[in-house]
């Protein structure tokens, strides 16, 4: 059973367009909340996270929000580049007990900005 | 800034055959994860060790065994390969540190294609 659900599968944007990747929740303990990019062949490259304390955060372009109550948390891009176009992978971890730090992660969205 | 160092990056084994993939976690990292992503999926987790000893298990085969050694870089050795196995296999390291978000950087990978 996925722990972490995630949509749309796949996401086409014209450059300059906002992209919005939606991710929910099952267990209330995850208290870990990043985002990771990743490029063909590549490993996963964090974006941004956020913890349950804060309702939303940015940095440059990229913005988290985050919803404690519905479980819910998303990515937005805004002024979406085609350089931006890679798959991007929503997760949740926990601080605590034996599962420390392992990452659940979502299905994954293929991000397509087109120019 | 140093990564995460895997080896070898590419590996080719034939049904039955066994297979070693090392780790060398960024530099005073404390903490060594294992990932198993097969094609189009989403990285599932493994087996985790904080400070040499194993601190979690995921959906790990009993036909895999991992470790972590004095000098803090890892080993995943995996024998009786199957066609299944076919992956990109990540490591990611971190420094476990209580008071501030636990980033999980992650290696470049090594693609294991079982024949």
């Amino acid at each position: 059973q996925q722990q972490v659900k995630q949509s749309p599968q796949s996401l086409i944007v014209q450059k300059g367009g906002i992209s919005i990747i939606n991710c929910a929740y099952e267990n209330t303990a995850f208290d870990y909340f990043p985002w990771y990019q990743q490029f063909p062949g590549k490993g996963p490259a964090l974006l941004i996270a956020i913890r349950p304390d804060v309702s939303e955060k940015k940095e440059g372009r990229f913005t988290i929000s985050f919803n404690k109550s519905a479980k819910q948390f998303s990515l937005h891009i805004m002024d979406s580049q085609p350089g931006d176009s890679a798959t991007y992978f929503c997760a949740a971890s926990m601080g605590g007990g034996t599962s420390y730090g392992k990452l659940t992660f979502g299905q994954g969205t293929i991000l397509t900005v087109h120019p | 800034a140093a990564g995460v160092i895997q080896s070898p990056r590419h590996l080719i084994k034939e049904k039955r055959e066994t297979a070693t993939l090392k780790c060398y976690p960024i530099p005073r990292h404390d903490t060594v994860y294992w990932y198993q992503q097969g094609p189009g999926q989403d990285p599932q987790f493994l087996i985790s060790f904080y400070e040499k000893m194993q601190s979690d298990k995921g959906s790990i085969p009993d036909r895999f065994s991992a470790q972590q050694f004095s000098d803090y870089h890892s080993e995943l050795n995996m024998s009786s390969l199957e066609l299944g196995d076919s992956a990109l296999y990540f490591c990611a390291s971190s420094l476990r540190d209580y008071t501030v978000e636990d980033t999980q950087y992650f290696g470049p990978g090594t693609r294991l294609t079982v024949l």
